[in-house]
């Protein structure tokens, strides 16, 4: 199948600090992408879609201005998280969905399918 | 919009018995209906998927769901678990290829 790299695995930061978290779709390319956060024991909340060469869309109640989403280009996605506070602290996942031209050509990725990164833990202190 | 529902957070079972996990959903149009499992600090794998066709759909890890489109079902089973099944399972739902909506999880946890 299709792989999404994350990077880093784990980051501990001091408040105040910035900390950027890369997620690469490593063998086709993503127009979309999407960053979802993990609280302990509940579901994934998604964040945004990030679209590449556009802005972000980000969903009800997440901050723009805190998790700045740049996708930079059709393997790339990036998500600062500014001025990190300990309730920052979570797990980040991102996830990818191959483009529409490449979707009928590899076994496993005609029908939309989304190809989760490895999650980033993000610990604040 | 879509929804979904998973009523069990946690299911214990014993080692080679056999498990369900339940997902219900909600939506006005068809949806693509898909498993996912996470293990410990890890991100999310897909199991299974249903899309169309046959409504019995299985993994390559003995795990298989059913879609029932009268109740709105797609529930996860596997007649023997192992201790590697231990870990957390997603259902998930989409319209097309628009955004997947996540439901909270269920924790399997597989005793010896």
């Amino acid at each position: 199948g299709a792989v999404v790299s994350q990077h880093p695995s784990r980051v501990i930061c001091k408040s105040g600090t910035s900390v950027k978290i890369e997620c690469r779709s490593l063998d086709f390319q993503a127009t979309t992408m999407f960053w979802y956060r993990q609280f302990p024991k509940k579901s994934l909340m998604l964040m945004a879609t990030s679209n590449e060469g556009s802005k972000a869309t980000y969903e009800q109640g997440v901050e723009k201005d805190k998790f700045l989403i740049n996708h930079a280009s059709l393997t790339l996605s990036t998500l600062t998280v500014t001025s990190a506070h300990p309730e920052d602290s979570s797990f980040y996942i991102c996830s990818a969905r191959p483009t529409l031209r490449q979707r009928s050509s590899r076994a496993g990725t005609n029908t939309g399918e989304l190809f989760f990164g490895e999650g980033s833990r993000l610990t604040v202190l | 919009a879509q929804s979904v529902t998973q009523l069990d957070s946690q299911v214990p079972v014993f080692e080679e018995a056999p498990v369900e996990l339940r997902c219900n959903y909600s939506s006005s149009v068809s949806v693509y209906l898909f498993w996912y499992v996470q293990y410990p600090n890890q991100g999310l794998q897909l199991l299974l998927k249903y899309l169309s066709g046959s409504t019995l759909v299985e993994s390559i890890n003995g795990f298989e769901a059913e879609f029932n489109k009268s109740q709105t079902s797609f529930h996860l089973r596997k007649p023997s678990v192992h201790i590697s099944d231990t870990a957390e399972y997603f259902c998930a739902v989409s319209v097309g290829y628009q955004k997947v909506t996540f439901g909270t999880g269920t924790k399997l946890q597989v005793i010896p």
